[in-house]
């Protein structure tokens, strides 16, 4: 099936750092979306992203689709403890309207004290 | 701003029984979906549902599972015969009607079959 690799599995870090990771396919898709899902609750929307190249911001949140449409990253910049959560890319292969976004494994962030 | 919203929260239920988890999309959507997530796991998807019929399902929607728009505002998907593998967070999600709509996911229905 298809399928997205998610990069890191999780993260540790201490708040004020800057976060990245990242989304990798071996197949194209044309659509790239992140979200993050905090506990018992589901996932909400950060960024969405449509054209290879792309580079969208969205606060301290920053992300990009890759050139060649087969991966995307997504950048946080200072963190705050309420960044905590679990950071899903998702993407959608086909320009059809009804085609499912399947969603990577999931970067786990967590901020030390 | 609308958001798509599940009831129950939590559902218990027992192996063998049949569940309905409801969900109210936001008014203006036309796709809808249903996802799953098992403790842990990655959201996976298992039905996208559009003008009233299933557009698409994966391999864990099979005969027990079924998907129905009764009237202008409620999804629901049954589960016929619950296996204990069905405990999950099941989440539906909609979108509008153009392929630049990303999807918007509700709080999710916490499913317990013991």
């Amino acid at each position: 099936g298809q399928q997205l690799n998610q990069s890191p599995q999780s993260m540790f870090i201490q708040e004020g750092e800057d976060v990245s990771m990242n989304c990798t396919s071996s197949s194209i898709f044309n659509t790239w979306l992140w979200y993050k899902q905090d506990p018992g609750e589901g996932p909400v929307l950060l960024i969405a992203l449509y054209k290879a190249g792309e580079l969208t911001s969205n606060g301290r949140l920053t992300a990009q689709f890759g050139i060649t449409r087969k991966d995307s990253f997504l950048n946080i910049s200072a963190s705050i403890p309420s960044d905590v959560g679990i950071y899903f890319c998702a993407g959608q292969k086909t320009w059809d309207r009804d085609d499912k976004i399947i969603f990577g494994k999931g970067t786990r962030l967590h901020i030390l004290p | 701003e609308p958001e798509v919203t599940q009831t129950p929260s939590h559902q218990v239920t027992q192996m063998g029984q049949e569940v309905i988890l409801r969900c109210v999309p936001i008014s203006n959507h036309l796709y809808f979906y249903w996802y799953r997530q098992i403790l842990g796991q990655k959201v996976e998807f298992l039905v996208s549902f559009y003008n009233n019929e299933i557009s698409e399902k994966s391999e864990i929607f099979d005969d027990q599972f079924s998907v129905e728009r009764p009237d202008g505002s409620n999804f629901t998907l049954k589960i016929r015969s619950t296996k204990l593998e069905d405990s999950a967070m099941y989440f539906c999600a909609s979108g509008r009607s153009s392929y630049n709509s990303p999807l918007h996911f509700g709080n999710g229905t916490r499913l317990t079959v013991t």
